[in-house]
């Protein structure tokens, strides 16, 4: 079976763009997750879906934005786009709210 | 808030050898899991084991076991006849039961294994 997967694989983008950043869970998975991750740093949570509603929300401001469509895939929106979001965006998908989840490979944003 | 710490941002073992990493939580939760994850250079974030922490009995999957202390809040790995291939960072994470998945991460443990 496929894993997660995260498309782009790397991306460069100039300050005050906008990026939109897709990720496909594992078959038969219905949650995703999304993180970020900071050179050198552990991720940090942003977002959480089920079913294609919002599950949960870190500390991230409303420039980052989310939605999970019918078939579970799920797209990360970031407005505005500053030097501090480069980072690596992690996609995680699990089978429910309370099961574990897997990674996809990321997708790396450079924002110059 | 859960905060993960990991006081060790790396360490270094021979091949073949044991090494152990720590990890230290910080909770008012009773009922959560504990993760540690592995992601090497290809940055691919893979899970490694998993804590339940009603669980007595400390996990152990293959090479890699667990220490878990749930007084002492602290959750260490342990990972023995260490190969090439484990060279990675490691990260602890926390997932609070009543709070969906959402893991909360530790800074990591870089991990290499010499020849």
């Amino acid at each position: 079976d496929a894993g997660v997967t995260q498309s782009p694989t790397h991306l460069i983008k100039t300050r005050g763009q906008q990026v939109t950043l897709r990720c496909s869970p594992i078959s038969g998975h219905k949650s995703v997750s999304w993180y970020q991750q900071v050179l050198g740093q552990g991720p940090q949570f942003i977002f959480q879906y089920y079913e294609k509603e919002e599950r949960g929300r870190g500390n991230f401001p409303d420039r980052f934005s989310a939605r999970q469509f019918p078939n579970y895939s799920s797209e990360l929106n970031v407005n505005a786009l500053l030097l501090g979001d480069s980072a690596l965006y992690l996609c995680a998908s699990s089978a429910g709210v309370l099961y574990e989840q897997y990674f996809g490979p990321g997708t790396r944003l450079t924002v110059t | 808030a859960q905060t993960v710490t990991q006081s060790q941002p790396e360490m270094s073992v021979q091949e073949a050898e044991t090494v152990t990493l720590s990890c230290t939580y910080d909770t008012s939760e009773s009922n959560y899991y504990l993760f540690w994850y592995k992601q090497p250079p290809s940055r691919q974030m893979i899970l490694v084991i998993r804590q339940e922490a009603y669980k007595q009995q400390n996990a152990t999957e293959n090479r890699f076991s667990v220490n878990f202390q749930k007084a002492a809040k602290s959750f260490s790995l342990k990972i023995s006849d260490s190969q090439l291939g484990d060279t990675a960072m490691y990260f602890c994470a926390f997932m609070n039961n009543n709070a969906g998945n959402m893991l909360t991460f530790g800074g990591g443990t870089r991990l290499m294994v010499k020849p």
